[in-house]
Parts: structure tokens; C-alpha cells; sequence
């Protein structure tokens, strides 16, 4: 079965630029979760979608900041207008089912902001 | 509310030797715990995870047991080799509530060398 996948992997773009981080989720599985990971702040939750609806966003930094599932097998994370401190690593994961279950995550984008 | 806790690192081994790192959790309920590796430049994998008061998980070697009595779940194995130099993640969800969001500990930086 193929997994989460990201695109891109790495991304390197000037301040200002907007970015979009694109996320497929894994077949049937119906939540999704978008994070971010650096040095300082470790992994944080940025948001997550059930059945295609946000439902939490309150990790999302600022208004800069948007993601849209527009349906079950797609989902994007926009950050516009970009800034160095954005740079992180970006992951996506999705699960299904019960609380029981695992998220399984993507390979990550790699977002560097000049 | 929910929370983990993570020793810090990093952890510096030589093969052969025994590991264990340890993790705490605070929680309502009857979490699912898990523990993720990420091998440098990839995403999180699921290593183990136990959904239950005494359940074992195991996986390549590790293991972890869900302790209520003490809220943990140290990971554990009896003889580590180089590749298993990683960062290990403690994560709970939280009981009965299906499509929620992991809480992850900040992780453990395991270094083996030879």
C-alpha cells in the first residue's frame, strides 16, 4: 500500500514568496494531521481534519497560515507571505478507525525560507 | 490535561549495550500509548504500541509495557546496534475518541556507536 505522501520534498524560496506544501493521504483513512519540526520547538500540531473538516487549528501560528482539505485524498498547507522563520519541517500524517490506531506519517517537506 | 514526558537526551550507547528511555504520561482515561522512531531524514514510523492497562508492545527488539500503576511506557532493549540510532518519540491519544490528535513527548536522540 502506498503510504502518506508529500511534495515537495525540499523546498528553498525568498521571504515574501507564497508556499504551498501538498499532502495525500493514505486511502480510507479518514483524519489528518499537518505538524511542523525544528530544533528549538520539537514536533507541534498545526492542525487536523476529520472527514475532510478542520478541527483543530489552534497550533496554526498566525494568519499566515491556511490549510484546506478540499476532499478526501488531498490536502494543502499554505503559508503566504513566507518568512526565514518558517523554516522547519513540515509533516503530514493521516489514520483511520479507532483512537487506537496509529498515525502514520509522510517523508516530510523540507522548507527553507531565504 | 493530557501531557508526556520524555527523558532528555541524547543517549549515547555503545552496541551491544542495554537501553531504556524513559516515558511518563499524564492522562484521563485509558490512553493508547505509542512509541515512533525517526531515522535522520525521514518521517515518524510507528515502532510499538499498546492499547490497554499491561499490555506488552514489541517490535525489532523493543519492547514497552502500559504500567497504569506508575503512568509510564519505557522503552526497552536488551542489546542496540548502530542502526538504531534515531530520535524516539513517547506519544499518547487520548481514550475513546477516535480521529484526535497524538501528544507527543519532545523525544529521546539515541546515538550508538560501535
Amino acid at each position: 500500500d502506498a503510504g502518506v505522501i508529500q511534495s515537495p520534498r525540499h523546498e528553498v524560496t525568498e521571504m515574501g514568496q507564497e508556499v504551498t506544501l501538498r499532502c495525500k493521504p493514505i486511502s480510507g483513512h479518514n483524519s489528518l494531521f499537518w505538524y511542523r519540526q525544528t530544533m528549538m520547538r520539537g514536533l507541534e500540531l498545526l492542525i487536523y481534519f476529520n472527514n475532510n473538516v478542520p478541527i483543530d487549528d489552534s497550533g496554526m501560528p498566525e494568519d499566515r497560515f491556511s490549510a484546506k482539505m478540499p476532499n478526501a485524498s488531498f490536502s494543502t498547507l499554505k503559508i503566504q507571505p513566507s518568512e526565514p522563520r518558517d523554516s522547519a519541517v513540515y509533516f503530514c500524517a493521516s489514520t483511520g478507525g479507532a483512537a487506537n490506531q496509529p498515525q502514520h506519517f509522510g517523508d516530510g517537506t523540507r522548507l527553507s525560507i531565504l | 490535561g493530557n501531557s508526556v514526558t520524555q527523558m532528555e537526551g541524547p543517549v549515547t550507547l555503545s552496541e551491544e549495550a542495554f537501553l531504556t528511555i524513559n516515558c511518563t504520561y499524564t492522562a484521563t482515561g485509558y490512553p493508547s500509548l505509542f512509541w515512533y522512531v525517526q531515522y535522520p531524514g525521514e518521517g515518524l514510523q510507528l515502532l510499538l504500541k499498546a492499547t490497554k492497562a499491561d499490555d506488552k508492545g514489541s517490535n525489532k527488539g523493543f519492547e514497552a509495557t502500559y504500567r497504569k500503576e506508575t503512568t509510564s511506557f519505557h522503552l526497552e532493549k536488551g542489546s542496540v546496534q548502530v542502526s538504531d540510532s534515531a530520535v524516539y518519540f513517547c506519544a499518547l491519544s487520548r481514550a475513546n475518541q477516535a480521529g484526535t490528535a497524538l501528544i507527543f513527548g519532545k523525544g529521546t536522540t539515541l546515538s550508538v556507536s560501535s
